[in-house]
């Protein structure tokens, strides 16, 4: 079935570093990949999605390409803010009608 | 304005006593959604609502139900609420062939 991995549980970065969040995937479906962002005690916000293969798509600083030859959507930002401080979610619309199938989550820490 | 919204945003219930959460939507999406968020498991879903009185299983349907009578509005309800339902509960809407759902703020739910 439709599944999404998000292997960092935390990640704890310095102001002004580079930040890569990993999201693999796995579809027999043509898919379709978004990124959403979740301040605290906020609902989850669509952050970006994804366009054709291999295609960069941008969003606030946020990027993310989608490579379906490893079944991957990392996003990245090249250089982190306190406000970044967030529950970043990958999510994946697959095979089922109108689904998303949600990766388990990676909290970004940005610290002064 | 786009929006999803939510009622109540707080809510603390006794064991066995049933809980009716209020969903509404002003964008008339076919499709509307409950989830469920707890912590380290990211967002599950609980139903889909393709439109009117078509609603169909998510993830972890058991111990719930939904009711969908007008397009705009989405309850989800909670017969004889148990103690492991306390969570945070997410309802989202999108087009069925769209791009991204948007959520609502969420209801934070607590049985005692």
């Amino acid at each position: 079935g439709d599944s999404v991995t998000q292997t960092e549980g935390l990640v704890t970065l310095t102001k002004g570093l580079p930040v890569m969040l990993n999201c693999t995937y796995q579809t027999t479906y043509s898919p379709f990949l978004f990124w959403y962002v979740q301040h605290l005690n906020e609902a989850p916000k669509l952050l970006l999605k994804s366009s054709t293969d291999n295609k960069r798509t941008e969003h606030q600083g946020f990027y993310a390409t989608l490579h379906k030859s490893s079944s991957s959507f990392h996003l990245q930002k090249s250089s982190v803010q306190l406000s970044d401080s967030a529950l970043y979610f990958c999510a994946l619309r697959g095979s089922a009608l109108g689904r998303l199938h949600f990766g388990a989550g990676t909290q970004l820490i940005v610290i002064p | 304005d786009m929006k999803v919204t939510q009622m109540p945003r707080y809510l603390i219930k006794r064991m066995g006593e049933n809980v009716l959460l209020e969903c509404g939507q002003d964008m008339s999406h076919e499709t509307m959604y409950w989830y469920r968020q707890d912590p380290g498991l990211g967002l599950q879903l609980i139903y889909i609502s393709y439109d009117v009185d078509s609603n169909s299983e998510g993830d972890i349907p058991k111990g719930y139900r939904v009711s969908r009578k007008k397009r705009e509005h989405f309850s989800l309800i909670l017969d004889s609420a148990k103690t492991n339902q306390t969570s945070v509960y997410f309802c989202a809407s999108s087009l069925l062939q769209g791009v991204g759902q948007y959520f609502g703020p969420g209801t934070r739910l607590t049985v005692l």
